[in-house]
């Protein structure tokens, strides 16, 4: 099956600051891909998505970066606040199914 | 209210019961998941339907079955629960097919099975 992994299983940051978070994909086929939040006791919720013919996207206060060469995403956070504190997961889209990322637990210090 | 509804929240059952979990939507998507969330695992596909008529099976279905009784309503069943399937299960909709947009997810029930 596909692996979809991240750097990173923690990551604390100060108020304020920015917060990058890392995931590695497995299949250079795949050609959508999603950064999933997940709060405590909460179904993921969508952040953020890219497809594979773009590099960058930026949302509010957010920014997917996508390297293909590597294959790599990342989800950089400007300003992280203590709302932002919850997991986060990358997702790839291929063959019709997404493969979803163990996520990377982001805590902001105030 | 919620878009995607789950029900129940939490369960605790024994093995070799048969559980049914029901997931409900009110955004008018055809097509509706089912996923299993583990610790130190990402989520896994369980089953997936395009409109009531279609079901299909996702990455890890053994032990599973689905039924789509409206477009509204797609509910998972444990014929006859094991302990390794203790985990959270989350519902999820989309208006396009995976790959194709995102996905609204509902709260998730945890199951846990004795």
């Amino acid at each position: 099956g596909e692996s979809v992994g991240l750097h990173l299983p923690t990551l604390s940051v100060q108020e304020g600051d920015n917060s990058i978070i890392n995931c590695a994909y497995s299949n250079s086929a795949s050609d959508y891909f999603i950064w999933y939040k997940q709060e405590s006791g909460k179904g993921p919720q969508f952040i953020i998505d890219i497809r594979s013919n773009m590099d960058k996207r930026q949302g509010q206060r957010v920014t997917v970066l996508l390297n293909k060469t590597v294959k790599h995403l990342s989800l950089q956070i400007a300003a992280t606040q203590p709302g932002d504190s919850a997991v986060y997961f990358c997702a790839e889209a291929y063959g019709n199914q997404f493969y979803f990322g163990t996520g990377t637990s982001l805590t902001v210090i105030p | 209210d919620a878009d995607v509804t789950q029900t129940p929240r939490n369960r605790i059952t024994k093995t070799g019961k048969r559980i049914m979990l029901e997931c409900s939507q009110t955004k008018g998507h055809d097509r509706m998941y089912w996923y299993r969330q583990d610790p130190g695992l990402g989520l896994r596909l369980i089953y997936y339907s395009f409109d009531v008529k279609d079901i299909n099976k996702g990455e890890i279905s053994d032990g599973y079955s689905v039924s789509r009784q409206a477009q509204a309503k797609f509910s998972l069943s444990l014929e006859s629960a094991i302990p390794n399937q203790t985990a959270l299960y989350f519902c999820a909709t989309s208006e396009l097919p995976q790959g194709g947009g995102e996905q609204f997810f509902g709260p998730g029930t945890r199951l846990t099975v004795l």
